[in-house]
């Protein structure tokens, strides 16, 4: 079957850096998002990567290593508006979103 | 503003009333979805139009009927539905389906 993990829930302290994984077992790939949910909110995307590698976006960064079927999204400079949950999605060989459950990011003061 | 909006914003049905979900973008996109999201489940995509034709239905209940009669507007019929069918549920659009998704605000539908 199709698979995506990623951890239920993160704790981070304002200004700090954090790093979500996400591992992913999927028949095919053709790319991997991020997107960002605030509560009550529609999902942002965020990034997509289809080559191994390293994508910086601002505070933002995303990885991907295809062979190990692992990505994360780098989250530098942490403000409290980034409390949110964070979701990671592989489109597989039929060009189908696969989800994860998302990863609740909390910040602290 | 992403440019899909979705309404209502709430709905709260009985399990034999008939309601309709309506979503439109506005981004001259040509694929467009229905997901339901629960409480700490993954997305789960329910149907895929890609210009106007139905490409993907996930074993979706029959309760729940898509329409979709241009590439701008998609609704989701909804009938005889169940608790268990409460839930958030999004509309997405995209250029293609191998494309970023632009997610509307969603309809929290709640079933008595």
């Amino acid at each position: 079957g199709q698979n995506i993990d990623q951890p239920t829930e993160m704790t981070a302290t304002e200004g700090a850096i954090v790093q979500i994984n996400c591992t992913y077992q999927t028949s095919g790939f053709n790319g991997l998002f991020w997107y960002q949910q605030h509560a009550g909110e529609a999902p942002t995307f965020l990034s997509y990567n289809v080559l191994d590698g390293l994508e910086e976006k601002g505070r933002f960064s995303s990885f991907l290593s295809r062979s190990k079927g692992y990505s994360y999204l780098l989250l530098k400079e942490l403000q409290m508006k980034d409390s949110a949950s964070y979701l990671c999605a592989v489109l597989d060989s039929n060009y189908q979103l696969i989800w994860g459950a998302g990863t609740k990011l909390i910040i602290k003061p | 503003e992403t440019g899909v909006t979705q309404t209502p914003r709430h709905l709260v049905m009985g399990m034999t009333n008939k309601k309709s979900l309506k979503c439109e973008q506005h981004l001259g996109h040509n694929a467009m979805y229905w997901y339901k999201q629960s409480a700490k489940k993954p997305l789960e995509l329910m149907f895929v139009y890609n210009f106007k034709e139905q490409t993907e239905n996930n074993s979706v209940p029959s309760r729940f009927s898509p329409e979709c009669p241009n590439s701008s507007h998609l609704f989701l019929h909804l009938h005889t539905l169940q608790p268990e069918d409460s839930a958030l549920y999004l509309c997405a659009s995209s250029r293609g389906e191998n494309n970023e998704q632009f997610f509307g605000p969603g309809t929290r539908l709640t079933v008595l």
